[in-house]
């Protein structure tokens, strides 16, 4: 069935450095979602890509998909306290249900 | 408050036991979600409802496991004869539409724990 993988599972950086998660599926995907989930917290969404190539920017965060549909990336420049939290990609293929990775876990040293 | 709410946010419960979980979607919400999340993971899909129709059900899921949303609006998770491995945060989700661009909102969840 679809998967989706994510790396890696853990990050720590000191705060000001800059941070990556990619996701990876095994099969073409329609769409790419992202969701934080700050500790204790539940799943929220932050963005959706659709289009091969997409790239979309948030503030300090910026979500790429891939030409494939295949594979995703966040990056976040300049890390603060407040990106703490766990991101999740999630794959969707055609009109089913969304399949989540497994997440990257984001601490920060002040 | 508008959002998803479940309940009861935490169950204990002991090995054996039927436990029974309540999601309340957002109103106009048509599709309501169920996943489970251990520590370290990803949510993982359980079963979902488009209004009071249960269109898919996860084939991890055991029989012991029922979900109902009989006037399209709540539902109900049940877990009969619950095991240890069932401890895990129950998320609920819904959402407006369905197709590529439908995205969920979740609940805070429950967190169960058995002993």
């Amino acid at each position: 069935g679809q998967q989706v993988m994510q790396i890696p599972q853990y990050q720590h950086v000191q705060e000001g450095e800059d941070f990556t998660t990619y996701c990876n599926s095994s099969t073409t995907l329609s769409n790419i979602q992202w969701y934080k989930q700050r500790p204790g917290g539940h799943p929220v969404f932050l963005i959706q890509l659709v289009k091969s190539g997409e790239v979309k920017k948030q503030k300090r965060l910026t979500f790429q998909f891939g030409e494939a549909k295949k594979n995703s990336s966040l990056h976040i420049t300049a890390t603060q306290t407040t990106d703490v939290g766990t991101y999740f990609c999630a794959g969707r293929l055609g009109a089913q249900k969304l399949v989540f990775g497994q997440g990257t876990r984001l601490t920060i040293n002040p | 408050d508008t959002g998803v709410s479940q309940d009861p946010r935490h169950k204990i419960t002991k090995r054996g036991q039927n436990v029974t979980f309540r999601c309340d979607p957002i109103s106009e919400h048509n599709r309501l979600y169920w996943y489970r999340q251990t520590l370290g993971q990803g949510p993982e899909f359980l079963t979902y409802f488009q209004n009071e129709a249960q269109l898919e059900k996860s084939r991890l899921l055991s029989d012991r496991f029922s979900a109902e949303r009989p006037k399209g609006s709540f539902s109900t998770l049940e877990i009969q004869r619950t095991e240890q491995g069932d401890s895990a945060m129950y998320l609920c989700a819904s959402s407006q539409g369905q197709g590529p661009n439908e995205k969920l909102f979740f609940g805070s969840g429950t967190q169960l724990s058995v002993l």
